[in-house]
């Protein structure tokens, strides 16, 4: 089945530093959107792009989808402390219209 | 109002119980899912409701039963679950294209 890779497990930075994420897959997607799920509770999307080499930002958040349609990635600048959390990227492709999920990237941020 | 409200937050519940589970969307979609989140491990799709339909079932044992009674509603009805069923159960919903769902806060489930 569809799978997308998204490492390391989980990333360490100091605030006020900036961080980026990949998410990368073997399959072509259609649309590529970033959640981010901070503990006890579910995930909020943060950025959904949908054409091949589109970059949206939000706030302090960057994501582009790869010219290739097979990756992705999710920049955030200035980190603070609520930027905590886990970063899951998911992808839809267009026969089965369904969401593929990456395994997520938790994120520590130190003061 | 949030856009996807579930309930309860928290369940504690033995082997033996029945209990369902509750979803409730305010967004106007028509497409609802049912994801299982366990440990170190990618979000799970249990079920999916297109148009109130259930158009996809990945497996899921006979003690998770899912209902949709309208477009705004959905249920996880469960018995006899076993202790690896615990985990947070998210419930989402989306535009039938499924182009972006949107999550509740999820139930965390602990099967004693």
């Amino acid at each position: 089945g569809q799978q997308l890779n998204q490492s390391p497990q989980s990333m360490f930075i100091q605030e006020g530093e900036d961080v980026s994420m990949n998410c990368t897959s073997s399959s072509i997607f259609n649309t590529w959107l970033w959640y981010k799920q901070d503990p006890g509770e579910g995930p909020v999307l943060l950025i959904a792009l949908y054409k091949a080499g589109e970059l949206t930002s939000n706030g302090r958040l960057t994501a582009q989808f790869g010219i290739t349609r097979k990756d992705s990635f999710l920049n955030i600048s200035a980190s603070i402390p609520s930027d905590v959390g886990i970063y899951f990227c998911a992808g839809l492709d267009g026969a089965n219209s369904k969401l593929t999920f990456g395994k997520g990237i938790t994120l520590s941020v130190r003061p | 109002e949030t856009g996807v409200t579930q309930t309860p937050r928290h369940l504690v519940m033995g082997m033996t119980n029945k209990k369902s589970l509750k979803c409730e969307q305010h967004l106007g979609h028509n497409a609802m899912y049912w994801y299982k989140q366990s440990a170190k491990k990618p979000l799970e799709l249990m079920f999916v409701y297109s148009l109130e339909e259930r158009v996809e079932n990945n497996s899921v044992p006979s003690r998770f039963s899912p209902e949709c009674p309208n477009s705004s509603h959905l249920f996880l009805h469960l018995h006899t679950l076993q202790p690896e069923d615990s985990a947070l159960y998210l419930c989402a919903s989306s535009q039938v294209d499924g182009t972006e769902a949107f999550f509740g806060q999820g139930t965390r489930l602990t099967v004693v």
